[in-house]
């Protein structure tokens, strides 16, 4: 069956600028994550969509901000690009209490 | 807030040798994965354990969750090249948010 996939896999924006991405879960899970991960802070919790729900938000600004459809695909937003958020984003989804699997990412490069 | 702490951070060794990495964390796992993460790639399941003292084997890999659930060891034996990669260990929380808290990670490189 397909992975997770996500797009683009780079994006290289502006400082001020806002960044969508996007994620299309594995068929049938209703369960999507997203990650930032950096060489300084490792691989941390963004937020959580079950059924176009947010149900769970890690300690990131509120630039940082996503959605889920009722395909379960989800896109996450960036606005107002820092260079602080240049890292990988990965995304991963899951059914209810089963292994996470992740996307390749989204290396996304802010300049 | 949960911290998990990995050592070490970098470890790099020949072919064939074994080798242990660890997990730390500060506060009792609700239960503990191990992930294994290619360059260019996501993070891909390993293993769970939820028991205290509990062992797992996946081939070459040996998995012990601690007995009070707060640390975690990961021994490869007999290393090989596709074992490059860097390690992390996780804790997934248990209250039906789905989040994982992921640890700092361990580096390594086998080298031929």
């Amino acid at each position: 069956k397909a992975g997770v996939t996500q797009t683009p896999r780079y994006l290289i924006k502006t400082r001020g600028q806002q960044v969508t991405l996007s994620c299309s879960p594995i068929s049938g899970h209703r369960s999507v994550s997203w990650y930032q991960q950096t060489p300084g802070q490792g691989l941390q919790f963004l937020f959580e969509y079950f059924s176009e729900t947010q149900r769970n938000k890690g300690n990131f600004p509120g630039r940082f901000s996503g959605r889920q459809f009722s395909n379960s695909r989800s896109e996450m937003n960036v606005s107002t690009l820092e260079l602080g958020d240049s890292a990988l984003y990965l995304c991963a989804s899951r059914m209810l209490n089963t292994e996470a699997f992740f996307g390749q990412g989204t290396r996304l490069t802010v300049v | 807030t949960q911290l998990l702490e990995q050592s070490p951070q970098f470890l790099s060794i020949q072919e064939g040798e074994n080798l242990t990495v660890y997990c730390n964390s500060s506060s009792v796992f609700s239960s503990l994965q191990w992930y294994r993460q290619e360059p260019g790639e996501g993070p891909v399941l390993l293993v769970t354990v939820v028991t205290g003292g509990e062992v797992k084997k996946l081939k070459r890999l040996t998995f012990q969750f601690g007995d009070a659930r707060k640390d975690s060891s990961l021994h490869i034996t007999a290393a090989q090249p596709g074992d490059t990669g860097l390690y992390l260990c996780a804790d997934i929380s248990n209250f039906g948010n789905e989040k994982l808290t992921f640890g700092t990670g361990t580096r390594l490189t086998i080298i031929p």
